[in-house]
């Protein structure tokens, strides 16, 4: 059974970067023909797309965050992560990693728990 | 890019049937068959419901259904159950390899 599970610091600066990494357990992120995202819900809100990336490195964003995201993987590691940088208030959420088929049929089928990053001084 | 637009709240009595619409545009909802559906109970992982507008996938109830018409999405619930009671999100691909959710609508078994 896939398994996703995030990880990461809970509590973030404003102007800092936020990092937090997906570790994929019962499939080979390299060898499988899939794209991992990250997904967010700050309180209160509903989910946001933040971006993929396809196995071979490929990266998809969200045009509204495109500026400040990186996400990249590690195959050796079986692990994907994102980079948010320059974050404020407005970044805290819940934060999803999830596995999906395609970058068009938006079908997100594995999740992990979510992590919820506050950002605070 | 905009969240797709779905209903805040619907609410409906055990073994009753309720709708949730998602409306877009013609460049997300209404330009693709590529629709989803999740249950999100809070502080758990979001669930799929449907995919490509009206597929359920392995061990969804068929009382979940989805279809589509113009820019509008729906999901229909029949037979509610008190287990039903949750948040429920659309999804649209919005093209140039880009995904859209919907605000969200909480579904309350009365």
């Amino acid at each position: 059974q896939l398994q996703l599970q995030e990880s990461g610091p809970g509590l973030v600066k404003p102007s800092e970067t936020l990092s937090l990494t997906c570790t994929v357990s019962g499939d080979s992120i390299s060898s499988s023909n899939y794209y991992w995202g990250w997904i967010r819900q700050p309180p209160g809100k509903g989910l946001e797309w933040i971006g993929s990336i396809y196995y071979s490195g490929n990266t998809y964003y969200s045009p509204s965050l495109k500026s400040r995201v990186t996400i990249s993987v590690d195959t050796s590691k079986n692990q994907f992560s994102l980079k948010l940088n320059s974050v404020t208030a407005a970044d805290t959420a819940t934060y999803y990693c999830a596995r999906h088929a395609s970058m068009t049929t938006v079908t997100f089928v594995y999740w992990g728990q979510g992590t919820l990053v506050t950002v605070s001084s | 890019q905009s969240a797709l637009t779905q209903p805040r709240s619907v609410s409906g009595s055990p073994g009753q049937s309720v709708t949730i619409s998602c409306t877009g545009t013609s460049s997300d909802v209404g330009g693709y068959n590529y629709v989803s559906w999740y249950q999100h109970h809070p502080g758990k992982a979001p669930k799929l419901l449907i995919s490509d507008v009206n597929k359920r996938p392995s061990g969804v109830p068929r009382r979940f259904s989805g279809s589509k018409s113009g820019n509008t999405a729906s999901l229909t619930m029949s037979g509610l159950q008190a287990e039903d009671e949750a948040d429920y999100y659309c999804c649209s691909y919005a093209g140039n390899y880009t995904v859209i959710f919907g605000g969200g609508t909480r579904l309350t078994v009365l």
